[in-house]
């Protein structure tokens, strides 16, 4: 299985709206609406920040937004603040009962 | 709240087995969830190893899968992971994770994160 696609960097300043994306195929990202989103501090283990393509956990700021269409899932992440700066991943279900993982995408807020 | 913590030693030799185990607290392994491991290597992405339900269910990353064995131990409350036959590319920092089951409950994400180890693959 190959790895979702993500742009390996975006940046935006503070205040701004940034939207990442994440591209798989019919097998993943398109077949099923389990793509969920992570972020990771340095040193520190990813948090769930998306699930089911649009729910927030308990606790995460609304700020934070997924959507879908078609093969592509994207997160969307406004009012940035200094604190959202960090590593972003996307992950999806298979159609072979896996789960893969997006590259990674870092977020600079500048 | 659960807990996981994974241990293990943080250096195996090449060609050797890597083994660590996911210690699990303040949730009964037994209770309805699949358990993963999760890996990623210094600088790089996430990769997703393979996850386990309590009653043995297994899934493996087919990139992986020759050379992954993860079990349960439901008396102890945790769970495993081999990785036979390690190379360079094996060194990562492991995480466990917990996992909603898919077909009963209707969701999927991986939800409580263990703090992660690093190992290293070094004669």
């Amino acid at each position: 299985q190959s790895a979702l696609t993500q742009p390996a960097s975006v940046s935006g300043s503070p205040g701004q709206s940034i939207t990442i994306s994440c591209t798989g195929t019919s097998s993943d990202v398109g077949g099923y609406n389990y793509v969920s989103w992570y972020q990771q501090h340095p040193g520190k283990a990813p948090k769930v920040k998306i699930y089911d393509v649009s729910k927030r956990p308990s606790g995460v700021s609304n700020r934070f937004s997924g959507s879908k269409s078609g093969n592509t899932a994207s997160l969307t992440i406004s009012g940035l603040q200094a604190e959202d700066e960090a590593d972003y991943y996307c992950s999806s279900y298979t159609s072979s009962s896996n789960w893969v993982f997006g590259g990674g995408t870092k977020l600079t807020v500048v | 709240q659960v807990q996981l913590q994974e241990s293990g030693p943080g250096l195996v030799k090449p060609s050797e087995t890597l083994s660590l185990t996911c210690a699990v607290s303040g949730y009964s392994i037994s209770s309805g969830f699949y358990w993963g491991w999760i890996r990623q290597p210094p600088g790089k992405g996430l990769e997703w190893i393979g996850s386990i339900y309590h009653s043995g269910n297994t899934y493996y990353n087919p990139s992986l899968k020759s050379r992954v064995t993860i079990s349960v131990d439901t008396s102890k409350n945790q769970f495993s992971l081999k990785l036979s036959s390690v190379t360079a590319a094996d060194t990562a920092v492991y995480y466990c994770a917990r996992q909603p089951n898919l077909a009963v409950a209707g969701t999927d994400y991986f939800d409580d994160w263990g703090q992660g180890t690093l190992v290293t693959v070094s004669s």
